[in-house]
């Protein structure tokens, strides 16, 4: 089953803008990791954040877990239109999942330019 | 450069026949994965592998079958008795087990029923 459900679904900025991306999931976490899709291609990592973090950052991208609400925010500050593409993202539920991601259906996120 | 080859990029498959998609990596990674990915929706796991010679069945494993007698290969065979095949497949790799590490995705074979 999907735990993670990101929100929303789909989101349209212009070049320049920031894109804020949500998930939320439903089980205690070990830690939770981002990965970006383009059209037609395989994943790619993002970004892990361990369940006793609250922050971290790389480049371009901030994200956030609050476990407490279980949900956790990517934020990509001055898009471009190369950051085109679906972002999902994945939970590891530790010991009770069998140690294994369970993905969400991802934010297709377009950039205009 | 190290990495995870997908092939063949799409496939064909007439009814009652079985087709095998091929993974092959070469970063020497422990772990292997087979997602299967529906139009506009996230990856559900088929079979994962953490060791040669073992594997698991993921949540959707029915109609598929796997072998895992080299490290650097994890094959999936579509059989016949997978009633809708038409999808995106996708297999990754990691170091170790799954969720410790991130995982390396290939390019994806894209089947689809003739």
């Amino acid at each position: 089953s999907q735990q993670g459900e990101e929100d929303p679904q789909a989101l349209s900025i212009q070049e320049g803008e920031n894109a804020t991306m949500n998930c939320s999931y439903k089980t205690s976490i070990n830690n939770l990791q981002w990965y970006r899709q383009n059209s037609g291609r395989g994943l790619v990592h993002l970004i892990l954040i361990r369940s006793n973090e609250r922050e971290k950052h790389s480049g371009r991208l901030r994200v956030t877990l609050d476990t407490s609400k279980k949900s956790s925010s990517l934020l990509i500050t001055a898009s471009r239109a190369a950051d085109t593409a679906s972002y999902f993202c994945a939970t590891d539920a530790g010991e009770t999942s069998g140690s294994r991601l369970t993905f969400g259906e991802g934010t297709q996120l377009t950039v205009n330019p | 450069d190290g990495g995870i080859t997908q092939s063949p990029k799409y496939l064909f498959r007439k009814e009652g026949q079985n087709v095998t998609l091929s993974c092959e990596q070469n970063l020497n990674h422990d772990a292997m994965y087979w997602y299967r990915q529906d139009p506009g929706q996230g990856l559900r796991l088929i079979y994962y592998s953490q060791i040669v010679n073992d594997f698991q069945k993921g949540d959707i494993a029915e109609g598929y079958s796997v072998s895992r007698e080299k490290k650097e290969s994890f094959p999936l065979t579509v059989t016949s008795a997978q009633k809708n095949p038409t999808a995106f497949y996708l297999c990754a790799s990691s170091i170790r087990r799954q969720g410790r590490q991130p995982q390396h995705f290939g390019d994806g074979t894209r089947l689809s029923i003739l």
